[in-house]
């Protein structure tokens, strides 16, 4: 079955850019959709279709996608993105169809 | 607005049945497909079981074969029917909805404790 993988961590000082990357084979032709959650609460999606942003979700949120990488990247970081961040696509052939990455810890130093 | 909201969890022996419910309201049910994903103390996001508009379901094989998801138009409800209930079972069950490929809408969660 697909595999999503996502480094364990990315630390960053505020203001700065982070990025997160989400590796799959030839990910570039799915659509990849992230969730951000903070401790103790439900994920929010924060990016679908690779780089649409949901109403609410801040312009500082961007994404792209192409190979074998997609990335989730949060310009001039704030102390609230602080969160654990996972991508996400679907496998319509698939039995198996909703797939995660095993999430991206981003610390805010 | 979209809500839904889950209940259901609880403490039960290894070897025990638990049923989860979800309520949904702001979209339809039979209309969308849904499903349910949990999050083991600690761990990350994983899929268990989905049910397309036409009812069609599926299953992750951790849970095949015990686990079995339902809804009921009339009720808005989604259900996951667990049976033989694993201490690795043991997670936070979320019910969400969603529009194409993507989660758009996430319950609370729900807390199941196998022990």
């Amino acid at each position: 079955s697909y595999v999503l993988t996502q480094t364990p961590s990315v630390s960053v000082a505020p203001g700065e850019t982070a990025r997160i990357a989400c590796g799959g084979n030839n990910i570039g032709v799915k659509s990849v959709h992230w969730y951000q959650q903070k401790p103790g609460l439900a994920p929010v999606m924060v990016l679908y279709h690779d780089s649409d942003r949901p109403s609410g979700i801040p312009e500082r949120f961007s994404g792209s996608n192409s190979g074998n990488t997609a990335t989730l990247t949060i310009s001039r970081v704030e102390d609230g993105d602080e969160a654990d961040y996972y991508c996400q696509v679907w496998d319509s052939r698939s039995d198996h169809p909703v797939i995660f990455g095993g999430g991206t810890k981003l610390t805010v130093l | 607005e979209v809500q839904l909201v889950e209940s259901g969890g609880g403490l039960v022996r290894p070897g025990g049945s638990l049923r989860l419910s979800c309520v949904v309201s702001g979209l339809n049910v039979s209309l969308n497909y849904l499903t349910w994903v949990r999050q083991a103390p600690g761990e990350g996001l994983k899929w268990v079981s989905l049910m397309y508009t036409s009812g069609d379901a599926h299953y992750a094989d951790s849970v095949k074969g015990r686990f079995a998801i339902s809804r009921d138009n009339a009720k808005q409800t989604l259900y996951l029917q667990m049976h033989n209930l694993r201490a690795e079972d043991t997670a936070i069950y979320y019910c969400v909805s969603g529009r194409g490929t993507s989660l758009d809408y996430w319950g609370q969660g729900t807390l199941v404790t196998v022990s």
